[in-house]
């Protein structure tokens, strides 16, 4: 069946370090997007992509990259871990932009735990 | 930026009860869509609304899309404790991409 996934599901980290987060998609979907969950904020959009070599910025994308090299995956690099970055991550994807609406339907990864001491 | 109101924040409901959650918005959505996270995972699509008015069921749980485009209900029947879990509204414009603007969520807790 196709999936969404995440690895790792939890990581501890240092303040400073470097960390990537991979989620790997197998619907064939050309939207990814990154979603950060913190209680009291909901869910956050990070970055995103709608195709290969195509990233942009969301609402709280300061300290955080991504690239898109293939259709599948869309890692997010956390440059110099910091914190305030310590919070569930999402991954999501969606088949593309346009169409019809059912194309819009987002559907989520299982989360990664991030700890940054 | 567009804000999505959820209320209520928390529910605690006795086994058997109905359940009824509200999203609103002071801007217009194009489209509606609810979600359910349990505990560790990631959320779940549960219902898609595409048309103002819409009503549309999925098992015992029943969703509309206000008639102004700037809200939706979600209503769950007959709770039961695997109800247990965050529910989120989502809402898109059509001029956003794929982006969705979420709630902040409605936890629901079902005493057996």
């Amino acid at each position: 069946d196709a999936e969404i996934t995440q690895s790792p599901r939890h990581k501890i980290t240092e303040t400073g370090r470097q960390v990537t987060l991979a989620c790997h998609q197998t619907w064939n979907h050309n939207n990814m997007f990154w979603y950060r969950q913190d209680l009291g904020h909901g869910l956050r959009l990070i970055h995103y992509s709608y195709g290969v070599h195509d990233t942009n910025k969301g609402e709280v994308s300061d300290g955080y990259s991504v690239s898109r090299s293939n259709t599948e995956d869309l890692p997010l690099t956390l440059e110099s871990a910091a914190s305030s970055q310590t919070s569930v991550y999402f991954c999501a994807s969606s088949k593309l932009a346009g169409g019809p609406k059912t194309n819009n339907e987002q559907f989520f990864g299982p989360g990664t735990r991030l700890t940054v001491l | 930026g567009q804000q999505l109101n959820q209320s209520p924040q928390s529910m605690f409901i006795q086994e058997g009860e109905d359940v009824s959650m509200n999203c609103t918005s002071s801007s217009i959505f194009n489209t509606w869509l609810w979600y359910k996270q349990d505990p560790g995972e990631g959320p779940v699509l549960l219902i898609a609304l595409y048309k103002a008015g819409e009503l549309t069921s999925n098992g015992r749980l029943t969703a509309q899309f206000g008639i102004t485009r700037k809200d939706s209900f979600l209503n769950i029947s007959a709770s039961i404790p695997s109800d247990v879990g965050i529910y989120f509204c989502a809402g898109q414009v059509n001029n956003a991409g794929n982006m969705l603007t979420f709630g902040g969520g409605t936890r629901l807790m079902v005493k057996p």
